[in-house]
């Protein structure tokens, strides 16, 4: 199946620092990309649509000159999480839908700590 | 507002024997859904999935059977190896084929004994 890898896998950043996170899929071009957001025993809830060559759609509640997502190609999107919290502390996953399919592809998620 | 819901956080069943997570939806609009299977500390796996003109999919040892009337689906794992120990979230998406956003149950933690 299709690869979507994500860097870092985990990271630790002191309050207040920005942290940026690579999505990326490896052996398919995504026009479209998403953001998750998992905290500890609980559902993955999209935070983000991430659109090749156009603004990013947030859900309702994410803040989004918080989380700045840049879609700079159609194999790599980025979320950047600014003034991080420690509240922001989660494991963030982007997926990927291959053309022509409603099946998605996750990348193996990021780790975020922030102290 | 949980518009998709696994109600059971955690099953345990013997190796050799079926596996059933359940999972319930409240949007009448979802009309294609999705089976993923989590392991700590990486990405969902797609399993399997299922539209809703269909009633039932089965791929090798995974079935998904749709009951829309209920808003109702489930997974059938059989028969269950310990390798299909993991966290199973089902999903589902309200705007038919293409690049969909998902919407996901809480998880259901699936323990195989030997």
């Amino acid at each position: 199946g299709a690869v979507v890898s994500q860097h870092p896998s985990w990271v630790i950043c002191k309050s207040g620092t920005s942290v940026k996170i690579e999505c990326r899929s490896l052996d398919f071009q995504a026009t479209t990309m998403f953001w998750y957001r998992q905290f500890p025993k609980q559902s993955l809830m999209l935070m983000a649509t991430s659109n090749e060559g156009s603004k990013a759609t947030y859900e309702q509640g994410v803040e989004k000159d918080k989380f700045l997502i840049n879609h700079a190609s159609l194999t790599l999107s980025t979320l950047t999480v600014t003034s991080a919290h420690p509240e922001d502390s989660s494991f963030y996953i982007c997926s990927a839908p291959t053309s022509g399919t409603s099946e998605q592809y996750f990348g193996p998620g990021t780790r975020l700590t922030v102290t | 507002d949980q518009q998709v819901k696994q109600n059971s956080p955690s099953l345990s069943v013997q190796e050799g024997r079926i596996s059933i997570l359940n999972c319930d939806y409240t949007n009448s609009m979802f009309d294609y859904f999705l089976w993923y299977k989590k392991y700590p500390a990486e990405g969902p796996t797609f399993l399997i999935s299922i539209s809703s003109i269909k009633d039932k999919n089965e791929d090798g040892r995974f079935t998904v059977f749709l009951n829309k009337s209920a808003k109702h689906l489930s997974l059938h794992i059989v028969p269950s190896q310990p390798g299909d120990s993991a966290v199973y979230f089902c999903a589902a998406s309200a705007e038919g084929q293409g690049a969909q956003k998902l919407v996901f149950g809480q998880g259901t933690r699936l323990t195989i004994n030997p």
